[in-house]
């Protein structure tokens, strides 16, 4: 079954670190560029992070620059977002999504609550 | 950065009926680049069309989508009571990815 799994969400105080991680199974990893997309409670998407197929390359919505970081594993099959100096705003669902060739989100994960507060 | 507004922010119809749910983008957007999502409560998005009129896969012929520019529209021929639920567009340009803040088809 083609799948992505995250894991690594809970209640972290403001200024916080937490790692998601998001593992894929059921397709070809390493051929896909990989995102976070995140749902804070009852608001609408917003795009978080993208890399390349081979890490070379990453982009972040301005909110998230300097604190979030993006990067994957092959060997694991895996998605990681590393969040730093965390904020209530930052309170969210936050998605694994593949991305199709068009610039698309084709396969999405459960997702990951991310609590911020003290 | 490209905004995209929807509109209406609720529609209110009954099953059997049409909807036609708009996004508008702030600047031009490549038709190849834009995308529309259903989001159920507790579930996560699911794709519906690409490149603005390409249906995914498993997606039934009553949603098509069309558009081009700034004006891109979403329309569902006759609504099944599985259709009600939250639809975002999306559009991608210059290495960012925005999605608009969705449109709401509840059952009238």
């Amino acid at each position: 079954e083609v799948q992505l799994v995250e894991s690594g969400g809970g209640l972290v105080q403001p200024g916080g670190s937490l790692r998601l991680s998001c593992a894929a199974s059921g397709l070809t990893f390493s051929n896909s560029w990989m995102s976070w997309v995140r749902q804070a409670p009852g608001k609408g998407l917003e795009w978080v992070a993208n890399i390349k197929q081979d890490g070379s390359e990453n982009y972040y919505v301005d909110s998230v620059k300097g604190r979030f970081t993006i990067s994957r594993d092959h060997a694991k099959n895996s998605l990681y977002l590393q969040m730093n100096s965390l904020r209530a705003e930052d309170t969210a669902v936050y998605y694994c999504a593949k991305i199709g060739h068009y610039w698309y989100f084709d396969l999405w994960g459960r997702g990951t609550l991310v609590t911020v507060s003290s | 950065e490209i905004v995209l507004t929807q509109s209406p922010g609720t529609l209110s119809l009954s099953p059997g009926e049409g909807a036609t749910l708009s996004c508008r983008a702030s600047q031009s957007v490549s038709s190849s680049y834009l995308a529309w999502y259903q989001q159920k409560p507790g579930q996560a998005p699911r794709l519906l069309i690409y490149a603005a009129s390409s249906r995914a896969t498993g997606i039934p012929d009553r949603f098509g989508g069309s558009g081009s520019g700034t004006d891109f529209t979403l329309t569902i021929t006759r609504l099944e009571p599985e259709d009600f639920a939250v639809y975002y567009c999306q559009q991608y340009g210059s290495s960012q990815i925005t999605f608009g803040p969705g449109t709401k088809v509840d059952i009238k």
